[in-house]
């Protein structure tokens, strides 16, 4: 079935350092890949999402391209802030029956 | 304000019991979903509703029962609790044929 792999459990960075989260996905197709934050005390909320090969999401100085030659969907930004702190979820929506399919989630610390 | 309203946003409750989960959106959206998030699971897919009709069902326990009484809700109804009950819930919502799920703020579970 498809699925949505992020390998980081937990990122910690500084203030303006660079950030990369790994989305790598499995689902056949053209499926719609998403990426969602979710700050302390809320639920996920959209950060932007992409639908074709090579096409960049982007919102809040975050972005990420489709690639369907590698199945990445990975989410970059070049200078975090504080306010920066959240779990970045990748998903994917393969089908029209609503259902997303969910990554593991990636803890973004950033230090003092 | 809120577009979904989830409440209470926190509860506490003893084995055995029962309680009922409120959700409520004004997105004017027709499909509605529950899902659940603990530290086993990070983000668990439970229920789908489309025009108040049950589209899909990923829980496996028949003691999770969403009742919808009108378009804009869809509460969820958890009888006999058990301590590994204790999660938080979120609703969602989203457009008619679309993929990108808004959520509520979630109700936290504590099962004692």
């Amino acid at each position: 079935g498809d699925s949505v792999t992020q390998t980081e459990g937990q990122v910690a960075l500084s203030e303006e350092d660079f950030l990369t989260i790994h989305c790598n996905y499995s689902a056949s197709g053209y499926p719609t890949l998403f990426w969602y934050v979710q700050y302390p005390g809320e639920g996920p909320q959209l950060l932007f999402r992409a639908s074709r090969d090579k096409e960049k999401g982007s919102s809040r100085g975050f972005e990420a391209t489709y690639d369907k030659g590698t199945t990445s969907f990975h989410l970059r930004k070049a200078s975090v802030q504080e306010s920066d702190s959240a779990v970045y979820y990748c998903a994917l929506s393969s089908d029209s029956n609503y259902q997303l399919i969910w990554g593991s989630g990636t803890k973004l610390i950033i230090k003092p | 304000d809120p577009k979904i309203i989830q409440k209470p946003k926190y509860l506490v409750a003893v084995t055995g019991s029962e309680k009922i989960l409120i959700c409520e959106q004004y997105l004017g959206h027709n499909a509605m979903y529950w899902y659940r998030q603990s530290a086993k699971k990070p983000l668990e897919f439970m229920f789908s509703y489309s025009y108040q009709k049950l589209m899909d069902n990923q829980t496996a326990s028949s003691r999770f029962q969403p009742q919808s009484s009108k378009k804009n809700h869809l509460d969820l109804q958890i009888t006999a609790l058990k301590p590994d009950d204790s999660a938080t819930y979120f609703c969602a919502s989203s457009p008619t044929g679309g993929n990108t799920l808004y959520f509520g703020a979630g109700t936290r579970l504590s099962v004692l």
